[in-house]
C-alpha cells in the first residue's frame, strides 16, 4: 500500500523559505501514470492546491503562488520537495503531499500523507 | 473565496439521506470529472468519490456521487454518526491548469 510522509521544519520565520519533503514508500515515484502534488490547509479553512510534478521534472503551479513556489523531484530517493519563499503568517497551514494518479480515465489525488503543520512566526 | 461553491453546513439524523452540492463553471466541473473527499477532524482528506461517481475500494455504497452540467452532488444515505466530517469537492480547472476545491461542507449528524 503506497504511503506518503511529509517532513520538514514546523516553524519558519517570516520572509524566509519554507522547505518540505515528501517521501514515497511502497511504490515508485517514477510511475508513468502518476503526478505528485502539494496541498495546504490554513487553520480552520479549506484546501488549496499548491502544485504538482511528474517524475521527469515537469511542473504545474497554482498561479496565486507561482512566483514563490518550487517543486522538485529526486527519483533516486523516491522523494519530492516543496519550497515556498518569502513566507508570511498567511502561509501558516497544514501541508499535505498527495499522489495524483490516472483513475478511470481522469486524474485523482487518491493517496495523501498525514500532513505536517508549518507555522510562520518570528 | 473558493472557485467551487459548496454550502458551509449540512445536517441530518441517523438513517436519513443527505446531499451536498458543488457548483462550478464550464472551466472546471463542466469540462472535467469531480472528486469528493471526506476529512474527519484532525486527519488528512480521504478520497470518497472519484470520476463523478466511482467509489474507491473500501468506501461504503452509502456514499454516491453525480454530476450534471457544471454542478455535482454527493449523497449519503443511511446516515451514521461516524459520517460527521468535512466534505470537499474538487475538479481540474482549465485556466488555472490545476486543481480547485470547494470551500468544504461541515456535516453534522444530529
Amino acid at each position: 500500500q503506497l504511503q506518503l510522509q511529509e517532513s520538514g521544519p514546523g516553524l519558519v520565520k517570516p520572509s524566509e523559505t519554507l522547505s518540505l519533503t515528501c517521501t514515497v514508500s511502497s511504490g515508485s515515484i517514477s510511475s508513468s501514470s502518476s503526478y505528485w502534488g502539494w496541498v495546504r490547509q490554513p487553520p480552520g479553512k479549506g484546501l488549496e492546491w499548491i502544485g504538482n510534478i511528474y517524475y521527469s521534472g515537469s511542473t504545474s503551479y497554482n498561479p496565486s503562488l507561482k512566483s514563490r513556489v518550487t517543486i522538485s523531484v529526486d527519483t533516486s530517493k523516491n522523494q519530492f520537495s516543496l519550497k515556498l519563499s518569502s513566507v508570511t503568517a498567511a502561509d501558516t497551514a497544514v501541508y499535505y503531499c498527495a499522489r495524483d494518479r490516472a483513475l478511470y480515465g481522469a486524474f485523482t489525488m487518491d493517496v495523501w500523507g498525514k500532513g505536517t503543520t508549518v507555522t510562520v512566526s518570528s | 473565496q473558493s472557485v467551487l461553491t459548496q454550502p458551509p453546513s449540512a445536517s441530518g439524523t441517523p438513517g436519513q439521506r443527505v446531499t451536498i452540492s458543488c457548483s462550478g463553471s464550464s472551466s472546471n466541473i463542466g469540462s472535467y470529472t469531480v472528486n469528493w473527499y471526506q476529512q474527519l477532524p484532525g486527519t488528512a482528506p480521504k478520497l470518497l468519490i472519484y470520476s463523478n461517481n466511482q467509489r474507491p475500494s473500501g468506501v461504503p455504497d452509502r456514499f454516491s456521487g453525480s454530476k450534471s452540467g457544471t454542478s455535482a452532488s454527493l449523497a449519503i444515505s443511511g446516515l451514521q454518526s461516524e459520517d460527521e466530517a468535512d466534505y470537499y469537492c474538487a475538479a481540474w480547472h482549465d485556466n488555472l491548469n490545476g486543481w480547485v476545491f470547494g470551500g468544504g461542507t461541515k456535516l453534522t449528524v444530529l
